[in-house]
């Protein structure tokens, strides 16, 4: 079964200051990874996703996150927040073709405020 | 191309009133999925459904049903309702057979039962 774990539920940095949020998965299997953003009284947007093809993946909005099988983790950065990254973010786990459910599964969430 | 919608956006019940809230995609996607978001719980798995006529409960599917007659539409349903089942809900929609391709979600259903 595919899990994910976000450290830290609230994360607070400056204007133009370094983004980073957490996210470690669990999977038996290889897995695809996906990061989700969701602003205040929206549906939730993809910000980016790891098929395998490239470890470093960018996506939208400046944002990108780096697979490390090693560490089971996808962590998201971004190098100068903006005050509109303020948002929820959230990590998201699915099994990889070779096997497991095609379930999506979701991290908690964390929440950044960007401070002026 | 509307995507994943949604209705109503905003709903007050009654404890043990009955709804429905209703999901359309307009993507052709075969895999549909009812989430609901809490505070500090992140996303859960309420029901989901691999194609037309097959459905199957996820991680919190008590107090809810769910068909899918239709590959475009995939309603919930509220039995009766509960103040538990207050909530943010959300539909999503996905290509089966591609997992690498990203879920689409709908705008969201705010639910408050009274």
């Amino acid at each position: 079964a595919q899990s994910v774990t976000q450290l830290g539920s609230h994360v607070s940095v400056s204007e133009g200051a370094l983004v980073l949020l957490r996210c470690n998965y669990s999977s038996s299997v290889p897995p695809y990874l996906f990061w989700y953003v969701q602003y205040p009284n929206q549906g939730l947007q993809l910000l980016l996703k790891y098929t395998s093809a490239a470890t470093l993946v960018k996506g939208i909005n400046g944002f990108e996150a780096e697979f490390k099988k090693s560490e089971t983790s996808f962590h998201l950065t971004k190098p100068s927040a903006h005050m509109s990254d303020a948002a929820e973010y959230f990590c998201a786990v699915r099994a990889g073709e070779q096997g497991g459910s095609e379930k999506l599964v979701f991290g908690k969430g964390t929440k950044l405020t960007v401070n002026p | 191309n509307a995507g994943v919608t949604q209705t109503p956006k905003f709903q007050v019940l009654k404890t043990g009133q009955s709804m429905t809230l209703q999901c359309a995609q307009d993507m052709n996607h075969e895999y549909m999925s009812w989430y609901r978001q809490d505070p500090g719980m992140g996303l859960r798995l309420i029901h989901y459904s691999v194609g037309a006529g097959i459905t199957d409960q996820g991680e919190v599917p008590n107090g809810y049903n769910v068909s899918r007659s239709t590959t475009e539409d995939f309603p919930l349903r509220l039995l009766s309702a509960a103040p538990s089942q207050t909530s943010v809900y959300f539909c999503a929609s996905s290509s089966r057979g591609q997992r690498k391709t990203e879920a689409f979600f709908g705008q969201g259903t705010r639910l408050t039962v009274v």
